[in-house]
């Protein structure tokens, strides 16, 4: 059973600071890593995805990852309280794309 | 575009009564999905579609059926509805390199 796990908060933090979001996953074979965001009462929406070792940015958002420890970490600078969501890590492995999602951790940006 | 509609938007049913939810999407996507989302729990997939024509257990397939009518629609079929299928249910496709795109949900109330 692929498992990806997330802690499920809530994680708060301050305006203006640094949100970290981690995600570990037990598939050694997964070769791609998602992370979406979820308002309240709406559906998913996809922020970031990466595929190799290493950062990737995309304005306020970075993504990390490491193989070798089965980590994917999502980085939000300069935290808003529109940040304030629900953020799920999604794992997928092999060309068929079936992803296997975590529970999600609950971000509260306060102002 | 629409992208992703479902209906109906919620919806109320006694124990063993049956339904059905509709999907649609206009983004001419090859694969579409069905998931189940409970508090706590994530996304859970429930069937999906790679093609046309094709259909395929996911992880929580017990109590449902699915057609892929053509390449834009997909259907869950409930055949006698149980308090425990509870929950929302997301449908989602995906274009060609990664990224799922989810419709607005379904809440569904089984009494």
């Amino acid at each position: 059973q692929k498992e990806v796990e997330q802690n499920s908060g809530p994680l708060s933090v301050p305006e203006g600071a640094i949100a970290s979001l981690n995600c570990t996953y037990s598939d050694q074979g997964s070769q791609s890593f998602f992370w979406y965001r979820q308002y309240s009462g709406k559906s998913p929406e996809l922020i970031m995805f990466i595929y190799s070792n290493g950062d990737k940015e995309d304005g306020r958002f970075t993504a990390q990852l490491n193989k070798a420890s089965q980590y994917v970490s999502l980085l939000i600078r300069d935290s808003q309280p529109s940040d304030s969501a629900t953020y799920l890590c999604a794992v997928s492995s092999g060309g068929s794309y079936i992803p296997t999602f975590g529970r999600g951790t609950s971000l509260i940006v306060h102002p | 575009n629409a992208g992703v509609t479902q209906t109906p938007k919620f919806q109320v049913l006694k124990t063993g009564q049956s339904m059905t939810l509709q999907c649609a999407q206009d983004m001419n996507h090859n694969s579409m999905y069905w998931y189940r989302q409970d508090p706590g729990m994530g996304l859970r997939l429930i069937y999906y579609s790679a093609s046309e024509g094709t259909t395929d257990k996911g992880e929580v397939p017990n109590g449902y059926n699915v057609s892929r009518l053509n390449k834009r629609e997909f259907s869950l079929r409930l055949e006698s509805a149980a308090p425990s299928q509870t929950s929302v249910y997301f449908c989602a496709s995906r274009d060609r390199i990664y990224e799922q795109y989810f419709g607005p949900g379904t809440r569904l109330t089984v009494t």
